[in-house]
């Protein structure tokens, strides 16, 4: 089974509002990082959080990490139509990444 | 600007052809990975490649096999392709794990081709 699952997994959201993304995990790690994958493309690196971080910001997105929970959420502040796409967690224990089934995001214009 | 490529955005082969995928990648990484993407399944890695002529078995390598003869390429080879490995192939390189970027960047971030899809009819 996946390391990590997101939830939930789809989301529809008017252009403007936030929109929340949240991934669990069962093992330990040593980080976490979100990527974005458009509609049939390559996936694109976002954001990565060390396991000794609880939050990190990178322009409209902030990434939270609750390792006693493991979990972690994605949010993407006043979302933008172009932000449509579907959003993966991986995690890393070793060199390999295991990455979740993913959140595809619909921002209506 | 750092690149992936992939040879092909679109393939479509007949069961039992050998088929090859092709990736190669301009930012100098050891590390190199085939995963296959279905829907519903998320990515699974299918091979990985942590320097030349080596490789190491991901979570579904049934069917498949690698080859890295150079530190910037790395092959994906179906020897018998069959309906069940229709499916995206996307391709990604990584620097060493734990050597971050110059300023304390990202570990094992890794950066993906556009991908093939690749259709076995």
């Amino acid at each position: 089974s996946q390391q990590g699952e997101e939830d939930p997994q789809a989301l529809s959201i008017q252009e403007g509002e936030n929109a929340t993304m949240n991934c669990s995990y069962k093992t330990s790690i040593n980080n976490l990082q979100w990527y974005r994958q458009n509609s049939g493309r390559g996936l694109v690196h976002l954001i990565l959080i060390r396991s000794n971080e609880r939050e990190k910001h990178s322009g409209r997105l902030r990434v939270t990490l609750d390792t006693s929970k493991k979990s972690s959420s994605l949010l993407i502040t006043a979302s933008r139509a172009a932000d449509t796409a579907s959003y993966f967690c991986a995690t890393d224990s070793s060199y390999k990444l295991i990455f979740g089934s993913g959140t595809r995001l619909l921002v209506r214009p | 600007d750092v690149k992936v490529t992939q040879s092909s955005r679109y393939l479509v082969k007949r069961t039992g052809e050998k088929v090859f995928l092709e990736c190669v990648q301009d930012m100098d990484h050891e590390n190199m990975f085939w995963y296959r993407q279905d829907p519903g399944l998320g990515l699974r890695l299918i091979y990985f490649s942590y320097d030349v002529k080596m490789k190491e078995k991901g979570d579904i390598p049934e069917g498949y096999s690698v080859s890295r003869e150079k530190k910037e390429r790395f092959s994906l080879i179906l020897e018998s392709a069959s309906t069940n490995q229709t499916s995206m192939y996307l391709c990604a390189s990584s620097r060493t794990w734990g050597r971050g970027l110059a300023g304390g960047g990202s570990y094992n971030e890794q950066f993906f081709g556009p991908g093939t899809r690749l259709t076995v009819l």
